[in-house]
């Protein structure tokens, strides 16, 4: 079936990068997507989203970029800290009645100091 | 974790034991969800529910049951017949079919264990 799946399992940074965590999902007709993340022993937590109308979506210290063409989508965060430090997960979503969130498996992120 | 509460957040079981998982949310909102996550993978939808007494099976609902009597509530059962139920279990909730947003918003797990 469709899944949504992530390039990099673990991403290693220093305090004060940029990181930039990607992923790749299949299903063309998915228009809505999600970033969470989950600290150890934790539920997600909502980070940003962006529809399939948006290339682009700016938040504080992130921003989602969307290409439909290769359906590709990524997060980067600016001034990566310590506190970053966690697993990062895409979600999609298709708008066909009820929805469902389709998860990847995550990208750990490690931010060194 | 957004007005979700579920409990234990660790819980122990023997093998052929029914077990309860709560989830409670006030946050108004009408769709709950089970996931189980298991370590280094994405989460898995076992059952949703979009409004009170009406649920949905998930991608993985075998050996799993759930109930939705009131809004705020949505337990799970895992039972017996589920051949390998030791992982980390996570409640959500959303509004369901605001425009084309679902955002759903987790509770903290609940870590179960098969001894």
């Amino acid at each position: 079936g469709e899944s949504v799946g992530l390039h990099l399992p673990t991403l290693s940074v220093q305090e004060g990068d940029n990181s930039i965590i990607n992923c790749a999902y299949s299903n063309s007709a998915s228009d809505y997507f999600i970033w969470y993340k989950q600290e150890s022993g934790k539920g997600p937590q909502f980070i940003i989203d962006i529809r399939s109308n948006m290339d682009k979506r700016q938040g504080q210290r992130v921003t989602v970029l969307l290409n439909k063409t290769v359906k590709h989508l990524s997060l980067q965060i600016a001034a990566t800290q310590p506190g970053d430090s966690a697993v990062y997960f895409c979600a999609e979503s298709e708008n066909t009645g009820f929805q469902k969130l389709v998860f990847g498996t995550g990208t750990r992120l490690l931010v060194s100091p | 974790d957004g007005g979700i509460t579920q409990s234990p957040k660790y819980l122990f079981r023997k093998e052929g034991q029914n077990v309860t998982l709560s989830c409670e949310q006030n946050l108004n909102h009408d769709a709950m969800y089970w996931y189980r996550q298991d370590p280094g993978q994405g989460l898995r939808l076992i059952y949703y529910s979009q409004i009170v007494n009406d649920f949905q099976k998930g991608d993985i609902a075998e050996g799993y049951s759930v109930s939705r009597e009131k809004k705020e509530s949505f337990p799970l059962t895992v039972t017996s017949a589920q051949k390998n139920p030791t992982a980390f279990y996570l409640c959500a909730s959303s509004i369901p079919d605001r425009g084309s947003y679902n955002e759903q918003f987790f509770g903290p797990g609940t870590r179960l264990t098969v001894l």
